[in-house]
């Protein structure tokens, strides 16, 4: 079982709909990560959270807007998307934003009608 | 985004074989990483490698950090019907920009 907790695990949305992904931990770890990944391909890095404070954007479209509410939580609002934002979604967490190895939530399959 | 070069892509074997995988790169990491991530689920962490030449085994697995600290190699001995799944090296550096970037993954498939 994993230690980082994603809700929901599948989500079906209309491009005007808005919906949140969330993630848990509770590792005590100080970093969180939202990934994009699509079928077959390599996750790919979109947000990194350190001490609840965004630090690295991977220059992501706005219509997707993080939050970090506290050290344990990390959501992901989602406005407006398009047909190519469906992926699976993955969250992970680290110690620290230093040499310390992510561990990763079971991801949200994320579709967009 | 960037990514790190896998090799081989896919991969069947008998069971009971080893399986060897290996990860490139152009740019230079401080750390690197083997994952294995199955159907509906998140990538796991299998192996992380912090310096250069490093050498570590987790079970039947075994990791190695190149000297060139560009490349990094897995090996599975006697494989078994649980390996099946995809396996993505992860290389981290912290020099400059933050940089987690994954390989393109090894899927490998046991033949029983």
């Amino acid at each position: 079982d994993t230690e980082v907790t994603q809700t929901p695990k599948h989500l079906v949305m209309g491009m005007t709909n808005k919906k949140s992904l969330k993630c848990e931990q509770h590792m005590g770890h100080r970093a969180m990560y939202w990934y994009k990944q699509k079928a077959k391909k390599p996750p790919e890095l979109m947000f990194v959270y350190s001490y609840e404070k965004l630090s690295i954007n991977e220059s992501v479209p706005s219509r997707f807007s993080p939050e970090c509410p506290n050290s344990s939580l990390l959501n992901l609002h989602l406005h407006a998307l398009q047909p190519e934002d469906s992926a699976l979604y993955l969250c992970a967490s680290s110690q620290g934003v230093g040499n310390q190895p992510q561990h990763f939530g079971d991801g949200t399959r994320l579709s967009i009608l | 985004g960037q990514q790190l070069n896998q090799s081989p892509q896919s991969m069947f074997i008998q069971e009971g074989e080893d399986v060897s995988m290996n990860c490139t790169s152009s740019s230079i990491f401080n750390t690197w990483l083997w994952y294995k991530q199955d159907p509906g689920e998140g990538p796991v962490l299998l192996i992380a490698l912090y310096k250069a030449g490093e050498l570590t085994s987790n079970g039947r697995l075994t990791a190695q950090f190149g000297i060139t600290r560009k490349d990094s190699f897995l090996n599975i001995s006697a494989s078994i019907p649980s390996d099946v799944g995809i396996y993505f090296c992860a290389g981290l550096t912290t020099s400059g920009t933050y940089k987690y970037i994954f390989g393109t993954g090894t899927r490998l498939k046991v033949l029983a």
